[in-house]
């Protein structure tokens, strides 16, 4: 399994709303990251846990909050977010902080803010 | 400064023609160096991944170059078929460091 797996693929949501990203992998990897990306625009970095504990913020809003509850999965908790947060989020994971360059990506969630 | 350039920024090619796109990197010091295809709206996909002492990868019809001295890779499309209309992205690692370059990726629309 090199899977990494998002969900939802899509979201709508409102300004006032929270809702949640999810990532999932079961290939043992003990990194992984969250990454946001504008049409035709490389992906940012957001943040990257490495064994569970957040090892990276590249200052990003408050209103995007991560959670690593275990090993397997990443969250992207989202609250009140605004219009130009609109993007295609990515999740990757690597062996470790080290292998980043070997990082799988799962499919993203294409992320709308109404 | 972007330290990962690519070019063409876009391209537009023949179905079964060849294409070849070009990553100049200033990191340093070089690590490794991944290509990976992008479809619209999708994640990243890995063509090939490099490391300093690799001249030439393969993967299908993609074969990826790399010159360290120079700091220069190219990927080359042979036969082109329309589903390889995506954007090509070049990332680079610097050694010792947990940090990744992206370029702004080649768009490549093949057409009939």
């Amino acid at each position: 399994d090199t899977e990494v797996t998002q969900t939802p693929k899509h979201l709508v949501m409102g300004m006032t709303n929270k809702k949640s990203l999810k990532c999932e992998q079961h290939m043992g990897h003990r990194a992984m990251y969250w990454y946001k990306q504008k049409a035709k625009k490389p992906p940012e970095l957001m943040f990257v846990y490495s064994y569970e504990k957040l090892s990276i913020n590249e200052s990003v809003p408050s209103r995007f909050s991560p959670e690593c509850p275990n090993s397997s999965l990443l969250n992207l908790h989202l609250h009140a977010l605004q219009p130009e947060d609109s993007a295609l989020y990515l999740c990757a994971s690597s062996q470790g902080l080290d292998r980043g360059i070997e990082a799988f990506f799962g499919q993203g969630t294409r992320l709308t803010v109404v | 400064k972007n330290q990962v350039e690519q070019s063409p920024q876009s391209l537009i090619i023949l179905e079964g023609k060849n294409c070849t796109l070009q990553c100049n990197y200033t990191v340093s010091p070089f690590s490794n160096l991944r290509w990976y295809k992008q479809d619209t709206g999708r994640g990243p996909v890995s063509l090939t991944i490099m490391t300093f002492s690799e001249n030439t990868k393969s993967n299908g019809r993609y074969t990826a170059t790399l010159d360290a001295d120079t700091k220069q890779s190219s990927l080359h499309i042979t036969a082109s078929q329309l589903s390889d209309s995506a954007s090509y992205i070049c990332v680079v690692s610097a050694g010792g460091n947990n940090r990744l370059a992206f370029g702004k990726g080649n768009q490549v629309v093949v057409i009939p």
